[in-house]
């Protein structure tokens, strides 16, 4: 079991250049997260999903947007990357259930670098 | 909305010390509240949780009591060792099913000295 993974660990890019961030567990999980975190803010959730090919807006969407095609896999897109969103992204998973959805089991993180 | 404010860090102890790191939120209703706890190049990790009022968690000697006349959820440890170095972030959970999400607080980070 490798849980949840995410690719690439770490990336830099130029103002103006798109890039995809892949998440992917192997829990059959129902629920997905992407959060950003960033120095004295904790973290903020991106966007989520509920389910196999549903997505939703969380705290700070803007810049970014999401798929969620196969249940095992999240991705997050920066269609026109800026120095903002320089920061490290988690990606984060939880079963359905009302017990046991109470937990989220994150990703390693990818640091991100927009120059 | 809802919030979670968190002691300011770094937080500096000797091994063998007694730790206490403040937590206080803001929320309507009965949330979930959660410790987790970040390891230098890792994700977080879930460390304990309470679910309703004087609840307490605990887990690799942490715990943590869920205080609704206060909004508090202060963890404690009585003896850190230096394997407790991380970052630790508290946490609520509000919503109802399928819509339920994460507030975090801004985290603290942690450094135990031998």
């Amino acid at each position: 079991n490798a849980g949840v993974t995410q690719t690439p660990k770490f990336r830099v890019l130029k103002t103006g250049q798109s890039m995809t961030l892949l998440c992917a567990q192997d829990m059959n999980h129902e629920y997905m997260y992407w959060y950003r975190q960033d120095p004295g803010m904790g973290l903020r959730l991106i966007h989520y999903s509920v389910g196999e090919g549903t997505t939703a807006k969380g705290e700070v969407p803007d810049g970014y947007n999401v798929s969620r095609l196969k249940k095992q896999n999240f991705l997050l897109g920066l269609e026109s990357a800026a120095p903002s969103q320089t920061s490290v992204y988690f990606c984060a998973s939880n079963p359905k259930g009302l017990q046991v959805r109470e937990t989220q089991y994150f990703g390693p993180g990818t640091r991100l670098l927009v120059l | 909305g809802n919030s979670v404010t968190q002691m300011e860090g770094p937080v500096t102890l000797s091994e063998e010390a007694f730790l206490t790191i403040n937590c206080t939120y803001t929320a309507t209703g009965y949330p979930s509240l959660f410790w987790y706890v970040q390891y230098p190049g890792e994700g977080l990790q879930l460390l304990l949780k309470a679910t309703k009022a004087d609840d307490k968690g605990s887990n690799k000697g942490f715990e943590a009591t869920y205080r609704k006349e206060t909004t508090s959820f202060h963890l404690e440890k009585g003896s850190v060792q230096v394997s407790d170095s991380a970052v630790y972030f508290c946490a609520l959970k509000r919503g109802f099913f399928g819509n339920e999400k994460l507030t975090f607080g801004t985290g603290t980070r942690l450094t135990i000295i031998p």
